[in-house]
């Protein structure tokens, strides 16, 4: 059965630093969202994205986060310079399209900013 | 402002046992409702969803009901087990479609042998 893959699994990470979390969503799936979960905390969103550009994206998601989608089958979030906050759980979602509301997540991207 | 909340927060129950897990919401206007199951340091795994229109859906011994006048969604277990132990989670889905998912705090079930 076709699944979102998210690599990597973890990434430890000094403050101040850029990363990129990669996310492959299931192929033909036309929205992908980013959410992440702080230790002990909701999951909380971060941004949906679609036709290749933003379609929303929360107070959360600052000057210091963007998306791409490089190409046919990765979407990616890049995080500038991380602050010792961004440690959480990083999960990618993406969806088929307007007719199916169902979306179906990745297993997630552990980040410890230190 | 969309809040999901659940309770309990975490129920232990033996095997066998069917069981109730319940979401409320606080904004009526939601497009669906979606059920999680998430297993300790993992990703999210969907179990039901149910559109604004739907009363209920059901999945092997997973019953999901959707009352939206009174912000409330409820999953049924039954005959619990323990690969049942995880968390459960809801997310309201506010209209319209593009919106992001609001998700509840969670619910940890322990089913004991």
């Amino acid at each position: 059965e076709p699944e979102v893959t998210q690599t990597p699994s973890h990434q430890v990470t000094q403050m101040g630093q850029e990363v990129i979390l990669r996310c492959v969503p299931i192929s033909n799936h036309l929205y992908f969202y980013w959410y992440r979960q702080i230790l002990g905390q909701k999951v909380e969103f971060l941004v949906s994205f679609y036709n290749n550009e933003i379609s929303e994206k929360s107070e959360i998601f600052d000057d210091q986060f963007s998306v791409e989608r490089p190409d046919g089958s990765n979407f990616t979030l890049k995080i500038r310079s991380t602050k010792l906050e961004d440690s959480a759980m990083y999960f990618c979602a993406s969806r088929p399209g307007q007719a199916v509301e169902t979306q179906y997540f990745g297993p997630g991207t552990r980040l410890l900013v230190l | 402002k969309q809040e999901v909340t659940q309770i309990p927060a975490a129920l232990s129950v033996p095997e066998g046992e069917n069981l109730v897990l319940n979401c409320s919401f606080t904004d009526s206007a939601i497009y669906n409702l979606q059920w999680f199951r998430q297993d300790p340091g993992k990703g999210l795994t969907s179990l039901l969803l149910i559109q604004s229109s739907q009363r209920e859906q059901t999945s092997g011994r997973l019953n999901a009901s959707l009352d939206k006048s009174s912000g409330r969604s409820t999953l049924y277990i039954a005959a619990s087990q323990p690969g049942d132990s995880a968390t459960y989670l809801c997310a309201a889905h506010p209209p319209p479609i593009g919106q992001n998912f609001v998700f509840g705090p969670g619910t940890r079930l322990s089913v004991l042998p």
